[in-house]
């Protein structure tokens, strides 16, 4: 079956600082990966998108993640954090032809000024 | 295009009772999906549906149902309402055309609260 791991439920970084935000998945096959975020009260909006070919994907907002086959991992990272990235950011892992996600518990992110 | 929309935004049931929420697609998406979102569970997939055929389904009672029209809009049903049914109910959308997989856009959910 497949599975999604954050490990870090709360991360809190300082405005301008760099961001990387942990995802292990477990699954069979290849994976299809994404990212996605949710502010307060709002549904979630795709940050990007693994299905293959290059493994470091680039976003929206200045967000890349990198597929480590080797590590089933799919880490997101942003160089230099804004206050307006506060919010809870989701990974997820599709089955063929992404049909159903299985998501991660999520990670809030907190930024200080 | 007009993004995913779910109506209603906000509700609040009593225990028992049943509820209709209602999710349209982004014109053109023929496969709409629900998730129910809780603090305790995080965000579980509810099912599928696909030309007005449910094509997955997750590990929830039978008392979660829905249906897609043939215009794509979809509903689901929850009956004899239950405490733990208080959750944010998203619907995401993609365009299933049967080639590359796809990315799933979703609405800004339904609020249920459960009294």
């Amino acid at each position: 079956a497949q599975s999604v791991t954050q490990p870090d439920i709360h991360i809190t970084v300082s405005e301008g600082a760099s961001l990387e935000l942990r995802c292990n998945y477990s699954y069979g096959a290849t994976p299809y990966l994404f990212w996605y975020v949710q502010s307060p009260g709002q549904g979630l909006q795709l940050l990007l998108k693994y299905f293959s070919g290059d493994t470091l994907v680039q976003g929206i907002k200045g967000f890349e993640a990198e597929f480590k086959r080797s590590q089933s991992s799919f880490n997101l990272r942003k160089p230099s954090v804004h206050w307006s990235d506060a919010a809870e950011y989701f990974c997820a892992v599709g089955d063929r032809g992404a049909q159903k996600l299985v998501f991660g518990q999520g990670t809030r992110l907190t930024i200080n000024p | 295009k007009a993004g995913v929309t779910q109506t209603p935004r906000y509700l609040i049931k009593t225990r028992g009772q049943q509820v209709t929420l209602s999710c349209s697609p982004i014109s053109g998406h023929r496969s709409v999906s629900w998730y129910q979102q809780t603090p305790g569970q995080g965000l579980q997939f509810l099912f599928e549906y696909f030309s007005e055929t449910q094509r997955n389904k997750g590990n929830f009672p039978g008392r979660f149902s829905g249906r897609q029209f043939s215009n794509s809009r979809s509903e689901m049903n929850v009956s004899t309402l239950e405490l733990g049914d208080s959750a944010l109910y998203l619907c995401a959308t993609r365009n299933a055309g049967g080639g590359p997989p796809e990315t799933q856009y979703f609405g800004p959910g339904t609020r249920l609260l459960v009294l």
